[in-house]
């Protein structure tokens, strides 16, 4: 069966600290991969997507970077953190084989940021 | 890049039927109309799609306007496990899916 495992689940860092979140996806092959980002009672911003390993896109320009080091493989960075980084951030993925027929994104569990 | 329009908050009674309505009037042809819902601290979940016919799933059934620039959410039955943000979303191109603020839907017991 096709998974998506996101972690640390929850994480506090303080301001001017490095991050790192990792998103896995099990079970498919080539998949589409995204990042987005929920601040406090907002709704989801899209981040980064990726469609291959290597190729990365950025949709709003920030304080973070993606990174695509293998085919199931998407991190989430930052050299140093900002208060306004805190939030909800959730990796997603849509098979590659269901692009064409409109097919639903999937998300993970999502990890709690708290920047202070 | 297209978007979406919805109410804030809504709410319904349990065991009524809800309405949430969604306005995307810049809609391409080729982009696909996607609800999902969101629960407290979880990621959202599929409820439907659709392109350009009705559809009906075990969920909820979505209604979409003949020009395509509106569509409306349907929840035959409200339950209080209902009570979630439903966000509609547009499948843009083949890559990018973009949602907006969402709808906060309160279920009254």
């Amino acid at each position: 069966s096709q998974t998506i495992h996101q972690w640390p689940a929850t994480l506090v860092q303080p301001v001017g600290s490095p991050l790192s979140l990792e998103c896995t996806v099990e079970g498919t092959s080539n998949p589409n991969l995204y990042w987005y980002r929920q601040a406090a009672g907002r709704g989801l911003q899209l981040l980064f997507y990726s469609v291959g390993i290597g190729q990365i896109s950025s949709e709003v320009p920030q304080n973070l970077s993606a990174s695509r080091p293998q085919d199931r493989q998407f991190i989430l960075s930052s050299k140093k953190l900002l208060l306004s980084d805190s939030g909800f951030y959730l990796c997603a993925w849509i098979p590659r084989n269901a692009l064409s027929s409109g097919n639903t994104i999937y998300f993970g569990e999502g990890s709690w940021l708290t920047v202070v | 890049d297209a978007k979406t329009t919805q109410p804030n908050s809504m709410e319904s009674n349990e065991e009524e039927p809800v309405h949430l309505p969604c306005n995307h009037s810049t809609i391409s042809g080729t982009d696909y109309i996607h609800w999902y819902r969101q629960l407290p601290s979880q990621g959202p979940e599929y409820v439907i799609h659709g392109l350009t016919s009705n559809v009906n799933n075990r969920m909820a059934s979505l209604a979409i306007a003949e020009d395509r620039k509106s569509s409306t959410l349907i929840l035959h039955r409200a339950t209080l496990r209902d009570a979630a943000v439903y966000y509609c979303i547009l499948r843009m191109g083949t890559y990018k899916y973009i949602f907006g603020t969402g709808t906060r839907l309160k279920v009254l017991a």
